[in-house]
């Protein structure tokens, strides 16, 4: 059975630094792999994703996210975080085969962010 | 924005009555899903439809069941509503897989 596993519950950096949150599968083969984001308040918006091609891919806001097969990891990353950045962040996984389109989500990475 | 809207946005309700949440959708969209959002445990799929009246169970769909009778249209609905099911409703929508899901702006109810 697919799983996802974000280790990190809550993360807080400071405005201006370097962001990385992390995210680990489960799966037989290579899923296709998504990161959402939450603001307070408000429902999911789409970060970025991946299915094929590429490892690293770029998403909106500055966001990019690379794929490594060998770790079963998908790490969200910014150079450069902003106080608007602080949210609560979810990756999700879904499995190719699938004719469902289920999509199976992590516990959830909270950001604060430091002036 | 994106063309799908869940009602209501708010409710509480009293332990023992049934529920009933809707999503609507003007994307024309095969997929829909319902999940839940609790602290600590993420997202969780309660139940899912991949077209009209095609309808399927999620990792926790105990005391939850649903209806799709159009495309646009996926209900929720609580039986018999208990504290547990207090949660964050958000009702998703997906055309292709790839393309990741478009959700709602969720349901905040509270069962007391």
């Amino acid at each position: 059975a697919q799983s996802v596993t974000q280790p990190d519950i809550h993360i807080t950096v400071s405005e201006g630094a370097s962001l990385e949150l992390r995210c680990n599968y489960s799966y037989g083969a290579t899923p296709y792999l998504f990161w959402y984001v939450q603001s307070p308040g408000q429902g999911l918006q789409l970060l970025l994703k991946y299915f094929s091609g590429d490892t690293l891919v770029q998403g909106i806001k500055g966001f990019e996210a690379e794929f490594k097969r060998s770790q079963s990891s998908f790490n969200l990353r910014k150079p450069s975080v902003h106080w608007s950045d602080a949210a609560e962040y979810f990756c999700a996984v879904g499995a190719r085969a699938s004719n469902t389109g289920k999509l199976i989500f992590g516990q959830g990475t909270t950001l604060q962010v430091k002036p | 924005d994106a063309g799908i809207t869940q009602s209501p946005r708010h409710k509480v309700t009293e332990t023992g009555t049934p529920v009933t949440l809707r999503c609507h959708q003007t994307e024309n969209h095969r997929y829909m899903y319902w999940y839940r959002q609790d602290p600590g445990h993420g997202l969780r799929l309660i139940h899912y439809s991949y077209g009209v009246k095609d309808t399927d169970k999620g990792e926790v769909s105990d005391g939850y069941s649903v209806s799709r009778s159009k495309t646009e249209d996926f209900l929720l609905t609580l039986e018999s509503a208990t504290s547990s099911q207090t949660s964050v409703y958000f009702c998703a929508i997906s055309e292709r897989q790839i393309d990741g899901y478009t959700f709602g702006s969720g349901t905040r109810l509270t069962v007391v």
